[in-house]
């Protein structure tokens, strides 16, 4: 099971970071990715990161504004996006991945509105 | 990376069945056996129906299932339900640590 902090509000230019809590599962044995849906939109990958050893991948469109860490203590991954458009709003979703592109399960999603 | 190309939507009655497509390329689709497929009702979050292809999860009916030819991958809901009325998405690694999401289809049970 994944369990995503709550909503947010945010004005332009801020940052907002999502956390995503783990259970059920060794927390260092699966990536996990996240992934965005603009309102009324499709699904969007955002990049992953590998709990074991801290190391991330970001899809090439936000390189430079998201940031995935992980605290291994508390099985909780945590997505930063920074400098905030409106454009950013969305619900946006932690997801385990299972080899080969396998997404399960999936957290409830954590809207984030941005707006001034 | 591109999305991959699905239809926007697709419909039929009750106990007929409807099949989707997932259109990519050599790089993602036709490269790799990582396609998925994830149902998702509104306001909810996907739920994986589909791995590997064509292997189903525990749980998932068998109504569902799923293939690939070249850089097209299809997902084939038998015997529609009323309770399949969703939105559908399919997935690929698309190399060097990348993946990628269809543009998704709304499925409309008549």
């Amino acid at each position: 099971q994944l369990v995503q902090s709550g909503a947010e509000v945010k004005e332009p230019g801020a940052s907002v970071k999502v956390s995503c809590k783990a259970s059920g599962y060794t927390f260092t044995d699966y990536y996990v990715h996240w992934v965005r849906q603009a309102p009324g939109q499709g699904l969007e990958w955002m990049g992953w990161i590998n709990p074991n050893s801290g190391d991330t991948h970001y899809a090439q469109k936000f390189q430079g504004r998201v940031t995935m860490t992980r605290d291994m203590s508390i099985s909780t991954a945590y997505m930063d996006l920074s400098s905030l458009r409106s454009d950013d709003t969305a619900v946006y979703y932690c997801a385990r991945a299972i080899p080969a592109a396998t997404f399960d399960p999936w957290g409830q999603g954590t809207l984030v509105t941005v707006s001034s | 990376q591109s999305a991959l190309t699905q239809p926007p939507s697709a419909s039929g009655s009750p106990g007929q069945s409807v099949t989707i497509s997932c259109t990519g390329t050599s790089s993602d689709v036709g490269d790799y056996k990582s396609v998925s497929w994830y149902q998702q009702h509104p306001g909810k979050a996907p739920k994986l129906i589909i791995y590997e292809v064509n292997k189903r999860p525990s749980g998932v009916p068998d109504r569902f299932s799923g293939s690939k030819s070249g850089n097209t991958a299809s997902l084939t809901v038998s015997g529609l339900q009323a309770e399949d009325e969703a939105d559908y998405y399919c997935s690929s690694y698309a190399g060097r640590n990348n993946y990628v999401f269809g543009t998704g289809t709304e499925v409309t049970v008549l």
